[in-house]
């Protein structure tokens, strides 16, 4: 289909690995999200890329964290020595346009990876 | 930043009830407001949004939001729910930099 697409659904790993998940936004879109969504909790922002610019990385809990756009399409959220509390559903959303138009355009949103840290 | 706060964590109607889930938000200043839904097993999908102009934003299925400025509130009303309207319904704000704040969820089920 045409939405925002992540991988992969599931991730299971233990405490102190390192984990890479995927996220392949609609085609031509702009602006690209990261949230992290703990259990019973609504998302919380990570990190915004406009095109490959990283402009804000406010939310990113940890310098484990990290994440790169590096064409402008595909990102991948890295993290990094892995703890219990990083376990969450983690989401990618896309909108068309970058935060010079339309502020607060609509995010499309993928169904995001379950992350289970042992 | 920022803070949206959804006062409603679990509703539990039959059909054809009406349905007000409440959304308070803490900006002052100009914000975009959205409601968004999750069926189980999707993701997230808009349901109505408010730039500007008329307060009152229907959206998709039967559900409307009203923007009341002066109490900062933004709430979701349905007149008469449906079984599938079981889902997850989260309010987001947005101001400044794209960047979306969302309430914690309310968890609706709608028994038939």
């Amino acid at each position: 289909g045409a939405g925002v697409s992540q991988s992969p659904r599931y991730k299971v790993a233990k405490r102190g690995q390192d984990v890479a998940l995927r996220c392949d936004p609609i085609s031509g879109h702009v602006s690209l999200f990261w949230y992290q969504q703990a259990l019973g909790q609504g998302p919380e922002f990570l990190t915004y890329f406009q095109n490959e610019a990283q402009l804000d990385k406010s939310g990113l809990p940890s310098d484990r964290f990290f994440a790169e756009r590096p064409e402008g399409s595909v990102s991948t959220l890295k993290i990094q020595r892995t703890q219990q509390e990083d376990s969450a559903v983690y989401l990618c959303a896309s909108s068309l346009f970058g935060r010079d138009r339309d502020l607060g355009k609509p995010q499309h949103f993928g169904d995001g990876t379950r992350l289970s840290i042992l | 930043a920022q803070s949206v706060s959804q006062h409603n964590h679990h509703v539990i109607l039959s059909e054809a009830a009406s349905l007000e889930l409440g959304c308070n938000y803490s900006y002052g200043g100009t914000v975009n407001l959205f409601w968004y839904v999750q069926y189980p097993g999707q993701h997230l999908q808009l349901l109505l949004k408010y730039f500007s102009g008329d307060p009152l934003v229907k959206g998709i299925k039967g559900f409307e939001a009203e923007f009341i400025k002066s109490k900062f509130s933004f709430n979701l009303r349905k007149p008469s729910v449906q079984w599938s309207d079981t889902a997850e319904y989260f309010c987001a704000v947005s101001s400044t930099g794209n960047q979306f704040y969302f309430g914690t969820g309310t968890s609706l089920t709608v028994i038939p």
